[in-house]
């Protein structure tokens, strides 16, 4: 079983509805969570990061966590079509320095 | 420097061939990674320096990786006798502390 599971998607939204990406982990000793956004041949690019329990919210952007489910969500509001891209979540575990990724969920935004 | 800056931006080796990548972190930034990302999948850790110190190389996939960081900032990623599955994008990504991890644009390398 893969560390950090996300779907692969196509996820499909209209312009202006709210994206809902999803993202579970594995290791219950997981600290820190992240979103990344990448645009295709781009490098990932920090959306959000959430270490608490509960929901973390940044403009369009809300981070989700809840820890008992080993599960963190991102809700994107009012989505627009740049906001296309892959989603990569990524976890980093305690006593690691480096960040685990998921493989990415690609969102689609119909203009 | 700006941001995190790696060389080349795309490199062509015929298989068995040796390369090597560059990455010049941010000014000042201690730690620095590597990862590799295939099509459609996310990265995946190769190694991890603190300064000049390789303290993770848990991920490197073969004693064909070899990575180096010898004065604490720039770093080469070096792949010996590449193989068709070596073909990827090479992440470099630097940080601060605690702070998030800052990507460079990456190598794409293509293994013929």
């Amino acid at each position: 079983q893969k560390e950090v599971e996300q779907n692969s998607g196509p996820l499909s939204v209209p312009e202006g509805a709210i994206a809902s990406l999803n993202c579970t982990y594995s290791d219950r000793g997981s600290q820190s969570f992240f979103w990344y956004r990448q645009y295709s041949g781009k490098s990932p690019e920090l959306i959000m990061f959430i270490y608490s329990n509960g929901d973390k919210e940044d403009g369009r952007f809300t981070a989700q966590l809840n820890k008992a489910s080993q599960y963190v969500s991102l809700l994107i509001r009012d989505s627009q079509p740049s906001d296309s891209a892959t989603y990569l979540c990524a976890v980093k575990d305690r006593g690691r320095r480096a960040l685990t990724f998921g493989s990415g969920t690609r969102l689609q935004v119909q203009p | 420097g700006a941001g995190v800056s790696q060389s080349p931006r795309y490199k062509v080796a015929k298989r068995g061939q040796d390369v090597a990548l560059r990455c010049d972190p941010i000014s000042g930034h201690v730690s620095l990674f590597w990862y590799q990302q295939a099509l459609g999948q996310g990265p995946e850790f190769l190694t991890y320096f603190q300064n000049e110190a390789q303290l993770d190389k848990s991920g490197l996939p073969s004693d064909r990786f070899f990575a180096e960081r010898p004065e604490g900032s720039v770093s080469t990623l070096k792949i010996q006798r590449t193989q068709q599955e070596d073909s990827a994008v090479y992440l470099c990504a630097s940080r601060q502390g605690d702070s998030p991890l800052h990507f460079g644009n990456g190598t794409r390398l293509t293994v013929t």
